[in-house]
């Protein structure tokens, strides 16, 4: 597996509160992703990066905001937790952008009750 | 935005039998098609790829096979294997430099003995 790593693996929460998901990755490779995954959906793309400090919405922003203040870290923050926001969230990187491989981390189960 | 559909949602075949899996997509200007395999509780892995200026892949009993006119493409699995088991998701980017891959819902593979 390449070398990426989120934390923590598993939360659960109450509505209303901020939660914050970390991705590092050690590859040096300069393009981030968060996605989730839910039954039936597959999975969707959040939040992308393109660099440090450089940021872009997916499919299913809102409610979601990410920030990248060094190469290796891309975090994802929910500002206040909702129920539909339960899900498993994978980070992925990538060496050369979005027509190339990206490989996943091993992802975070949220539970907002 | 685009849009990807995967077919069969589920799959039986029998221990040795072939499986075919199939993908369609809506935008012309997609040009890589990776698929992932994920095992129950793991991440998201990487197994084959193509790109739209090949029209066949293989690697040893996997392959892909793309047809661009009608905005398809296909994972075929040879000779199955119990550790085949998974579920199998398709996936294509919108064209973008750092776009996030757009996925299909899963096709859960199931390897009767």
């Amino acid at each position: 597996d390449a070398g990426i790593t989120q934390s923590p693996r598993h939360k659960v929460t109450e509505t209303g509160t901020p939660v914050t998901l970390r991705c590092h990755q050690t590859e040096n490779h300069r393009y981030m992703y968060w996605y989730r995954q839910d039954p039936g959906h597959g999975l969707r793309l959040i939040h992308y990066s393109y660099g440090v400090k450089d940021t872009d919405k997916g499919e299913v922003s809102d409610g979601y905001s990410v920030s990248r203040s060094k190469t290796e870290d891309f975090l994802l923050t929910l500002e206040s937790a909702t129920s539909s926001q339960t899900s498993v969230y994978f980070c992925a990187i990538s060496e050369s952008g979005g027509s190339y491989e990206q490989y996943f981390g091993p992802g975070t189960r949220l539970t907002v009750t | 935005g685009e849009n990807v559909e995967q077919h069969p949602s589920t799959l039986s075949v029998q221990e040795g039998d072939s499986a075919v899996i199939k993908c369609t997509y809506s935008d012309s200007a997609s040009n890589y098609f990776p698929w992932y395999k994920q095992e129950l509780g793991k991440r998201p892995q990487l197994i084959i790829d193509i790109r739209s200026n090949v029209g066949e892949k293989k690697d040893q009993r996997i392959a892909v096979t793309l047809n661009k006119t009608a905005k398809h493409f296909s994972l075929h699995i040879t000779e199955t294997q119990p550790e085949d088991s998974a579920v199998y998701f398709c996936a294509s980017t919108s064209g973008g430099g750092a776009d996030g891959l757009t996925f299909g819902k899963g096709t859960h593979l199931i390897i009767q003995p």
